[in-house]
C-alpha cells in the first residue's frame, strides 16, 4: 500500500455516462496530480490541485473535471464518456522529501 | 518528435547484466523523474533528478542538464527487475516518454 488510495479498482460504463474516481492522497500531502494512461497515448498529465485550488493543467478534456476537497480528496468526474476514454487512471501525491507516491490506478472500460 | 524520447523501446538481458536506459527531452524542467511501473500496473517513483547524480540500491540516475539527457543504470540485474521504466520531464506539468519495457532473464 503506497498511502495513495484510488477508488474504485475497475469501472466498466457505457459510452454517455459519466463516472466519479476517487483519490485521497497520502497523509500529510496537500497536492493530488491526476494522469490517463491509454494504450495509445502513453502517461498524459491531466491536472493538479493543491490544497483545494487547481495548481496545473494538462491535456484534460472539457468533458473531464476535477476537484479536491477540503478533507483533500479529490475526485475526477469524466462525462459523456467515449469508447476511447478506455483507459487507467492514476493519481499521486508529492511530499517534498518522498517526491511522488502514486495509487494503484483505476481501470475504464468504456464499452 | 515528443518532447520526451525514451531508448530503447524494448530490452532483454541476462541476470545479472548492465542495464541502461536513455531519455532525452527537449523541454525545460524543473526536475526529471524515472518511474518503475510494473506488470500489474503500478507505478512506483524511482527518482527525482535535477542535476548529476542519484544512487539507490543497484540503480543509479544520472542528468545532464546542459544536453538534455538522462541515464537509469541497472546493475546485476534480476528478473525482479522486469518491469517498463518511464522517464518524466517536469516543469509546469509532466511530460513522459513512452517508456521502456525490460526483460531480465534468469
Amino acid at each position: 500500500d503506497s498511502g495513495v488510495t484510488q477508488t474504485p479498482k475497475h469501472l466498466i460504463t457505457a459510452t454517455g455516462q459519466r463516472v466519479t474516481l476517487r483519490c485521497s492522497p497520502r497523509s500529510g500531502d496537500l497536492s493530488v496530480y491526476w494522469y490517463q494512461q491509454s494504450l495509445d497515448q502513453g502517461l498524459q498529465f491531466l491536472i493538479q490541485y493543491y490544497n483545494g485550488e487547481e495548481r496545473a493543467k494538462g491535456n484534460i478534456l472539457e468533458r473531464f473535471s476535477a476537484q479536491q476537497f477540503p478533507d483533500l480528496h479529490s475526485e475526477l468526474n469524466l462525462s459523456s464518456l467515449e469508447l476511447g476514454d478506455s483507459a487507467l487512471y492514476f493519481c499521486a501525491s508529492r511530499d517534498f522529501y518522498f517526491g511522488y507516491t502514486f495509487g494503484s490506478g483505476t481501470r475504464l472500460t468504456v464499452v | 518528435k515528443n518532447e520526451v524520447e525514451q531508448s530503447p523501446q524494448n530490452l532483454t538481458a541476462q541476470e545479472g547484466e548492465f542495464i541502461t536506459i536513455n531519455c532525452s527531452y527537449s523541454v525545460g524542467i524543473s526536475a526529471l523523474h524515472w518511474l518503475q511501473q510494473h506488470p500489474g500496473g503500478g507505478i512506483v517513483s524511482l527518482f527525482m533528478l535535477s542535476s548529476g547524480k542519484k544512487k539507490h540500491g543497484r540503480l543509479i540516475a544520472t542528468i545532464n542538464i546542459q544536453e538534455k539527457h538522462s541515464s537509469l543504470h541497472i546493475t546485476a540485474s534480476h528478473p525482479r527487475d522486469s518491469a517498463v521504466y518511464i522517464c518524466a520531464a517536469n516543469n509546469n506539468d509532466m511530460r513522459f516518454g513512452a517508456g521502456t519495457r525490460l526483460t531480465v532473464k534468469p
